[in-house]
């Protein structure tokens, strides 16, 4: 079965410091990776896919497959990335069906 | 403008009595999806249709029904036999399988 473990339920940071937002997973085979985020009053949108390996609003993520890992980071902290964090995998193993973590609140104090 | 359309964004019913969330989109895309969204619990997974006229069970589908007669359209219909109905509920939708999902606005459902 697929899973996403997300530990933390809320992390805590101010203004400029590095965040990173933990995401392990279990599957077998080659899972694709995603980070959703959901900002206050906003619907549920995608952040950044490993394939893409792309940055997104300075927020960078890495596939570690030795250790089932996709931790999401960040080096300076903003404000306006306070938001709920949600890690997400889908494979065909699970036929694609998206299974997502529980979630990290982000809160950036100024 | 595409995108996905949910409705209502908020209901309140009686406990005892059904009521259909809307889902509509005009993307295209074949694979629709009904979460639901609880603090501490993320998004669990109650039905999902990759094609018209067939839907499967997610991990959380009892108390719940669906159809897919259209491939725009996913309603979800929370029934008098799910336990505890008062949540967020989210439908997303994908063009292609294990790609980006794209979420409706959601609708908050309180049952008093």
């Amino acid at each position: 079965a697929q899973r996403v473990t997300q530990p933390e339920k809320l992390l805590s940071v101010f203004k400029g410091a590095p965040v990173e937002l933990k995401c392990n997973y279990s599957y077998s085979g080659s899972p694709e990776l995603f980070w959703y985020v959901q900002y206050s009053r906003q619907r549920l949108q995608l952040l950044l896919r490993h394939i893409s390996r792309e940055s997104i609003k300075g927020f960078t993520a890495d596939l570690n497959k030795g250790e089932t890992s996709f931790h999401l980071k960040k080096p300076f902290a903003q404000e306006e990335d306070s938001a709920m964090y949600y890690c997400a995998l889908s494979g065909p193993g699970g036929s694609y069906i998206p299974t997502f973590g529980r979630g990290t609140s982000l809160i950036v104090h100024p | 403008d595409g995108g996905i359309t949910q409705s209502p964004k908020y209901l309140f019913r009686k406990e005892g009595q059904n009521v259909t969330l809307s889902c509509e989109q005009n993307l295209n895309h074949d694979a629709m999806y009904w979460y639901r969204q609880d603090p501490g619990q993320g998004l669990r997974l109650i039905y999902y249709s990759q094609i018209v006229n067939d839907f499967q069970k997610g991990d959380i589908a009892e108390g719940y029904s669906v159809s897919r007669e259209k491939k725009e359209s996913f309603p979800l219909t929370v029934t008098s036999a799910q336990k505890n109905p008062t949540a967020f509920y989210l439908c997303a939708s994908t063009g292609l399988a294990g790609r980006e999902l794209f979420f409706g606005e959601g609708s908050r459902l309180t049952v008093l």
